[in-house]
Order: structure tokens, then sequence, then C-alpha cells
């Protein structure tokens, strides 16, 4: 079985350009999830899909980050325009039940530097 | 709002040691404890978890038992290998969304 996969693996920007990363969660997991890690800090919850709906975008930072997730499969999370503070690694994960006791997998993250 | 506090490394054992690397949270109702771990080069995989209060959660031969009363989620293994070298995330469930813990750069030397 395929796990969660992420691309790119590395982005580097300038400030004020766009990226746009995308994830694909494992085949069958209704629920996916984006983290994003600051350079020694926590990592911290972002927004959480349920098929194509989102469930709870709490954790986006501000409006210039935009997530979809057209059709409930694969997701993109868009940065527009970038600062230099949204550099970090940003971690996608996918999960059948979305509860408190499921388990998260977690794809290799996409590291991102705005310059 | 739910918390985690890990003990910050980085932390450097010799081969066959004994690691202990402490979490503590801080948490509404019942929430799940998880460890994760990334290796260098890759992403985080799931270690081990625990439900409920009391349960122990293993894997690899690594351990760690949910406890209510002290509000902890210690890891531990007996014997380290250079292998385990990497950073470990301690992690509560919620809901649904997971809160980490800052991760313990673990590096383990022959």
């Amino acid at each position: 079985e395929a796990g969660v996969t992420q691309f790119p693996s590395h982005s580097v920007i300038e400030k004020g350009q766009t990226v746009t990363l995308r994830c694909d969660p494992i085949s069958g997991h209704d629920n996916l999830y984006w983290y994003r890690r600051v350079m020694g800090k926590e990592i911290k919850f972002l927004l959480h899909f349920v098929k194509e709906s989102k469930q709870d975008e709490s954790g986006m930072p501000n409006n210039r980050f935009l997530a979809e997730r057209t059709g409930g499969t694969y997701s993109t999370l868009k940065v527009q325009p970038a600062e230099l503070e949204d550099s970090g690694v940003y971690f996608c994960a996918s999960s059948q039940a979305g509860t408190r006791v499921d388990t998260q997998y977690f794809g290799p993250g996409t590291r991102l530097t705005v310059l | 709002g739910n918390s985690v506090t890990q003990m910050e490394g980085p932390v450097t054992l010799s081969e066959e040691a004994f690691l202990t690397i402490n979490c503590t949270y801080t948490a509404t109702g019942y929430p799940s404890l998880f460890w994760y771990v990334q290796y260098p080069g890759e992403g985080l995989q799931l270690l081990l978890k625990a439900t409920k209060a009391d349960d122990k959660g293993s894997n690899k031969g690594f351990e760690a038992t949910y406890r209510k009363e002290t509000t902890s989620f210690h890891l531990e293994k007996g014997s380290v290998q250079v292998s385990d070298s990497a950073v470990y995330f301690c992690a509560l469930g919620g809901s649904y969304q997971l809160t980490f813990g800052k991760g313990t750069k673990l590096s383990v030397i022959p």
C-alpha cells in the first residue's frame, strides 16, 4: 500500500512569489490534515479535511494560505504571496476515521524556503 | 488548551545505553498519546501509541505508558542502537488534530 506522498520535496522561492504544495493521501482515507513545522518550533496543525470539506481550518495562519481538496482525493496548499516567516516544513497526513484514537500517517514533508 | 512538553535535546548516548525521553501533557478530556519518529531524510512515522490511562504502547523495543495521574508518557528503550538516531516527537490526540512537543534529537554513537 502506497503511503502519503508530497510534492515537491523542496521549494525555494522569493518573497512575494506563489507556491503550491501537493499532498496525495493513502487511498481510501477520507481525513486529510496539513501541519507545519517552523524552524526549532513545534509541529503545528493547520487544517483538516473530511473528503472535500474543510472540517477545521483554525490553524491556518492568515488568508495568504489557501487549501483545497477537489473531489476528496489529493489536496493542495497554496501560499500567495509568500513571506519570509512562511519558511518551514509542511507535512500532510491522512487517516481513516478522524477520531482521537485514529493513527495519522504522515508524508515526508515539503521543505519551503522563502528568500 | 492542549499542550505537550518534552525534554529538549539533543541527547547523545553510547550504543546499548538506556534511553528515557520525558513527555508531559496538559489536556481536557481523554486524549490519546503518541510517539512519532523522524529518521534522517524521512517523514514522520508512528512509533507507538496509547489510547487510555495505564495503556502501554510498545514497538521496536521502545515502550511508553500512559500515566494519567502524572500526565506523562515517557519514552524508554533498554538498549539503544546507532540506527535509533532520529528526532522523536511526543504528540497528543484530542478530537482529531494532533498537538506535538518540540521534538528531541537523539544521536547514538558506536
